[in-house]
């Protein structure tokens, strides 16, 4: 069965250091790939996709980067955080199945920027 | 506007009560309808998948899709303090997960 990890579960970072928050996917080859934000009592905001090694697409602006170095590994980084970057990260994946995607998250990641 | 709107809360109901828990949309686009369960600080994890208009049942969830109305609910019969938790809906029209939009999410707490 597929499995989703993602790490580390929380952290505490300033104002203007660097961030990396690191997802890993098993069981399944190829997967899209997505990096979501969740802000209280707001909906889930895509922040980037990815369909295979080093394609990315970032689906707003920020300060916030994404990588994927191999296929089953997904990396959002920032090289300054601004407190406004503080939220809840979720890392997912997605599966084609008959009719459409469903899409899977990892357990997220709070960050605190202080 | 929102393109889908789902009441916050927080709702509180006695154990074994029957919940509702409901969306709106307004891009009649929209095909694919999934509910999402989120317990405190975990996350999203999937409870029912359904496509176009129709009623979809998995034990005590059962899922219902108005598109005439623009209106999806998840029903939760026979409600376990383990269902306390924000429920989520999300829609996609094309079944590309990359197009999903997610409502904001309802806080349900089961009182034992």
């Amino acid at each position: 069965s597929q499995t989703i990890h993602q790490w580390p579960a929380t952290l505490v970072q300033p104002v203007g250091s660097p961030l990396s928050l690191e997802c890993t996917v098993e069981g399944t080859s190829n997967p899209n790939l997505y990096w979501y934000r969740q802000a209280a009592g707001r909906g889930l905001q895509l922040l980037f996709y990815s369909i295979g090694i080093d394609q990315i697409s970032s689906e707003v602006p920020q300060n916030l980067s994404a990588s994927r170095p191999q296929d089953r590994q997904f990396i959002l980084s920032s090289k300054k955080l601004l407190l406004s970057d503080s939220g809840f990260y979720l890392c997912a994946w997605s599966v084609t199945r008959s009719g459409g995607n469903t899409i899977y998250f990892g357990e997220g990641s709070w960050l605190t920027v202080v | 506007q929102k393109e889908v709107e789902q009441d916050p809360g927080p709702l509180s109901v006695p154990e074994g009560a029957i919940v509702s828990l409901n969306c709106t949309y307004s891009n009649s686009a929209f095909q694919y309808f999934m509910w999402y369960r989120q317990y405190s600080r975990k996350g999203p994890e999937l409870l029912m998948y359904t496509y176009s208009s129709g009623n979809k049942e998995d034990g005590r969830f059962t899922a219902q899709v108005d598109k005439s109305s623009k209106y999806i609910s998840l029903f939760i019969r026979d409600s376990q303090p383990s269902d306390s938790a924000t429920y989520l809906c999300a829609m996609t029209p094309s079944g590309s997960a990359r197009q999903l939009t997610f409502g904001s999410g309802t806080q349900l707490t089961v009182l034992p």
